[in-house]
């Protein structure tokens, strides 16, 4: 089955700075990746998803990136703001019957002010 | 419009008592998961329905069963707690639009 690794497990920036997070998978065909924020004791809300007919997409200052062939996806966030600090999670599925999600473990990031 | 609920928001429990965590949405989505949260292992798919009276397994199935006999609701059954079941569950449901809503959570103690 499909098994999604993330890193790094926690990440400090400066308010202002960019911050990265890397996702690799297992399952060539799968072609659904999502990103999922989850605020302190809130639950998760997705923020940006990626189909495997792209290689990039950008919403204002978060975007992600796929590489088919590495197995690989990223999440970059630009001008970091304090209200950014959260636990992000991406996610990787085959598009089928039932759109079951397998998420990495999280990554819990803090922007300084 | 409420989205996904989940009920009871807390919950303790005493080794083999059982208990029933109730999720339900109003979106009419015809898929819904549950999903168990634990410190740094992200989130773990439990069980999952593709529609009204169908269930599967997901990632972690063992100690739990789940019902789906109305398309609105899922239901997530522990017959005999464990210390091991302590957790944040989450419930989630989508449409054929790949995104998923998560319900508020609940958060299950095994003492």
């Amino acid at each position: 089955g499909e098994n999604v690794e993330q890193h790094p497990s926690t990440l400090s920036v400066q308010e202002g700075d960019s911050a990265v997070i890397k996702c690799t998978y297992s399952d060539s065909a799968s072609n659904y990746f999502p990103w999922y924020k989850q605020e302190l004791g809130k639950r998760p809300q997705l923020i940006i998803d990626i189909r495997s007919n792209v290689g990039e997409k950008k919403d204002q200052r978060i975007a992600v990136t796929l590489n088919k062939t590495a197995k690989h996806f990223s999440l970059h966030i630009t001008e970091t703001q304090p209200e950014d600090s959260a636990v992000y999670f991406c996610a990787a599925t085959r598009v089928d019957s039932s759109y079951k999600l397998i998420f990495g473990s999280g990554t819990r990031l803090l922007v300084r002010p | 419009n409420a989205g996904v609920t989940q009920t009871p928001k807390f919950r303790v429990l005493k080794t083999g008592q059982s208990m029933t965590l109730l999720c339900a949405q109003d979106m009419n989505h015809e898929y819904m998961y549950w999903y168990r949260q634990d410190p740094g292992m992200g989130l773990r798919l439990i069980h999952y329905s593709v529609g009204e009276g169908t269930t599967a397994k997901g990632e972690v199935p063992d100690g739990y069963n789940v019902s789906r006999l109305k398309k609105q609701n899922f239901l997530l059954g522990l017959e005999s707690a464990a210390p091991s079941q302590t957790s944040v569950y989450f419930c989630a449901s989508s449409g054929h639009y790949y995104e998923q809503y998560f319900g508020p959570g609940t958060r299950l103690t095994v003492t």
